[in-house]
């Protein structure tokens, strides 16, 4: 199966400092998740997206569903050093019960 | 507490030996899944049910079976011919409402050793 292009791969950050990472696919989908894992646990929703264009915040995190629905960014603002873990994008093509994961983006924040 | 619950957390086995990965969901889901991560990958599919006595294969199947004859359980079962089984093994599950706004929720994970 496909998987969604994720970069950064990894970051190193200070604390306090933003983050930014993204999601890009050749396909069109019509829902995009963000998920936080941290070591030896499963995955973890952050913010889900349903709609082209759509910005939807969390707290620290704001995230968008690219109007082309073929990307997705997701912003993390002030890092603290409990943001540390990957990152995943998930997307859901229209019709499909299946997600598509990129590979992750593993945050570090420095403290 | 509802929620998604995976049984063992760390499991070991003999090279040769099958296994059997519990998961159970008492979040009133129709689906469910069964995921394996490997370091620096990203979470691959490996079978799926959309309903009770029903399932599919994901994109790495090979080497694994399930059932799924509860709504609430779906065992993975990870047999001899899966050439390279050690890996951390997700189960999630959803609504299976077929709307857009349906999410997965993950289990805590099992890691399978094979030495």
């Amino acid at each position: 199966g496909q998987q969604l292009n994720q970069s950064p791969q990894s970051m190193f950050i200070q604390e306090g400092e933003d983050v930014s990472m993204n999601c890009t696919s050749s396909s069109i989908f019509n829902t995009w998740l963000w998920y936080k894992q941290d070591p030896g646990e499963g995955p973890v929703l952050l913010i889900a997206l349903y709609k082209a264009g759509e910005l939807t915040s969390n707290g620290r995190l704001t995230a968008q569903f690219g109007i082309t629905r073929k990307d997705s960014f997701l912003n993390i603002s002030a890092s603290i050093p409990s943001d540390v873990g990957i990152y995943f994008c998930a997307g859901r093509r229209a019709g499909s019960y299946q997600l598509t994961f990129g590979k992750g983006t593993k945050l570090s924040v420095i403290p | 507490d509802g929620g998604i619950t995976q049984s063992p957390k760390y499991l070991f086995r003999k090279e040769g030996q099958n296994v059997t990965l519990s998961c159970e969901q008492n979040l009133n889901h129709d689906a469910m899944y069964w995921y394996r991560q490997d370091p620096g990958q990203g979470l691959r599919l490996i079978y799926y049910s959309q309903i009770v006595n029903d399932f599919q294969k994901g994109d790495i199947a090979e080497g694994y079976s399930v059932s799924r004859e509860k709504k609430e359980s779906f065992p993975l079962t990870v047999t001899s011919a899966q050439k390279n089984p050690t890996a951390f093994y997700l189960c999630a599950s959803s609504q299976n409402s077929g709307e857009a706004t349906d999410t997965q929720y993950f289990g805590p994970g099992t890691r399978l050793t094979v030495l």
